[in-house]
């Protein structure tokens, strides 16, 4: 089992650039999230997906699209990205009515000029 | 959700037993408390959870006062390995939970 993946590990972007951050997961979990990581900062969320079809917004969505293309996959769009995007995002999953542990993904790393 | 606050940085030594106290004052009825251990370069592992009194695991306990606005993590025993960043998190039961900006604990020799 893979766990929780995420592609790309690394992406440099130029201002105005759109790209698309891709995470899966072979968990059969139900919740999938995006947060993002500033240099010596905690962890941020941005969107949250409950389950197949439903997104919401969390603490820091402006910027940011996203996708829950099916249950395994969900998607985070920077439709023109910002140097103030500059982060590692990291996908997570969270299967409600079991234990309140959520699974990360290894993080992309991406860097706005 | 309930904003956590915890201390910044801690320092210890190696042998010793750390507590990290976390503050959660505006924890709601149904919130669970869970704590995340970071390295450098990697995403957030799972340590313990908890609800309410006292839950232990393998590597850490979590105490939690019956007013649960705040919540007591013990590492028994660290060692150079438990150097790493540690985050206290409020959670409701869709998952939805907050980051703080974590506690750094530097294990010294």
């Amino acid at each position: 089992n893979a766990g929780v993946t995420q592609t790309p590990k690394f992406q440099v972007l130029k201002t105005g650039q759109s790209m698309t951050l891709q995470c899966a997961q072979d968990m059969n979990h139900n919740s999938m999230y995006w947060y993002r990581q500033d240099p010596g900062m905690g962890l941020r969320l941005i969107y949250y997906s409950a389950s197949e079809g439903t997104t919401d917004k969390g603490e820091v969505p402006n910027g940011y699209n996203v996708s829950r293309l099916n249950k395994r996959e969900f998607s985070l769009r920077l439709e023109s990205a910002a140097p103030s995007q500059t982060s590692v995002y990291f996908c997570a999953t969270f299967q409600t009515g079991t234990s309140y542990e959520q699974y990360f993904g290894p993080g992309t790393r991406l860097t706005v000029t | 959700l309930a904003k956590t606050t915890q201390p910044i940085s801690m320092d210890s030594y190696e042998g010793q037993e750390v507590n990290i106290t976390c503050s959660h004052n505006n924890i709601a009825t149904n919130d669970y408390i869970t704590w995340y251990q970071q390295f450098p370069s990697q995403g957030p592992r799972f340590i313990i959870q908890g609800y309410k009194t006292k839950v232990t695991n393998e590597v850490a306990s979590l105490f939690i006062p019956a007013d649960r606005k705040s919540s007591t993590l013990s590492l028994p025993r660290v060692s150079l390995s438990d150097t790493a960043v540690y985050y206290c998190l409020v959670g409701d039961l869709r998952g939805k939970s907050t980051f703080g900006d974590g506690t750094t604990l530097t294990v010294k020799p």
